[in-house]
């Protein structure tokens, strides 16, 4: 079965650094998406960005990118220039793309503080 | 891109009650579909998903059930509900192969009392 783990229950950085959050997975699959979720205060899940397994290049959205090992079976996010708004729980998610094997798995979070 | 209608935003049940949780889902079809809770400051949990009508995978074992009567409904109930099923759940919807960005319900924040 697939599992995602995110080691950091919380992080804190300060405002304008740079903070990385961490998450490895276990999986016997080879195509697959990563992903990482931002959940505000509101509660909504927004998507921050994603991986695809067979891309070997880091995706990047902005100041968000990803840092994907996908040997070492890791998925970290790196945020830079870190905002206020930034401030959130994040999560790290995982889901194969074969038919009948889709589940969408979740780490358990990694809520972050930006300190002003 | 889809759109995740799910009711009620919160609601505070007795112990022992039933409950009944329902997720819709427009802009798509044949989604997979996911229901999961979170506790105060916590991960998600997978409770349910479903890959087709009537198709229904738990993940755990508890005092609840899930049923998908329809190609893009998705409910979540119970008989007679714990004290422990207190949390916030939510309700998520992906699409097949490629597409397979999560799309999210605005969540029940649930109270048994």
């Amino acid at each position: 079965a697939q599992t995602v783990t995110q080691s950091q229950p919380e992080m804190s950085v300060q405002e304008a650094e740079t903070v990385t959050l961490s998450c490895t997975y276990d999986t016997s699959e080879s195509d697959y998406y990563l992903f990482w979720y931002k959940q505000p205060p509101s509660r909504q899940m927004i998507l921050v960005i994603r991986q695809e397994a067979y891309k070997q290049q880091n995706a990047t959205e902005n100041r968000f990118s990803v840092n994907f090992q996908k040997a070492a079976k890791s998925f970290s996010l790196k945020i830079s220039d870190s905002q206020l708004g930034d401030a959130a729980m994040y999560f790290c998610a995982y889901t194969s793309y074969n038919f009948g094997n889709e589940k969408l798995t979740f780490g358990t979070g990694t809520r972050l503080t930006i300190i002003p | 891109s889809q759109t995740i209608h799910q009711w009620p935003a919160t609601l505070v049940q007795p112990v022992g009650s039933p409950l009944s949780l329902e997720c819709t889902v427009e802009g798509t079809s044949n989604p997979n579909l996911y229901w999961y809770r979170q506790a105060a400051g916590r991960g998600l949990q997978l409770l349910f998903y479903s890959v087709g009508i009537g198709q229904i995978s738990s993940e755990v074992p508890q005092n609840l059930s899930a049923s998908r009567p329809q190609d893009r409904q998705f409910i979540l109930s119970s008989k007679k509900l714990l004290l422990s099923d207190s949390g916030f759940y939510l309700c998520a919807s992906t699409g097949r192969g490629l597409n397979t960005e999560a799309f999210f319900g605005q969540g029940t924040r649930l109270t048994v009392v």
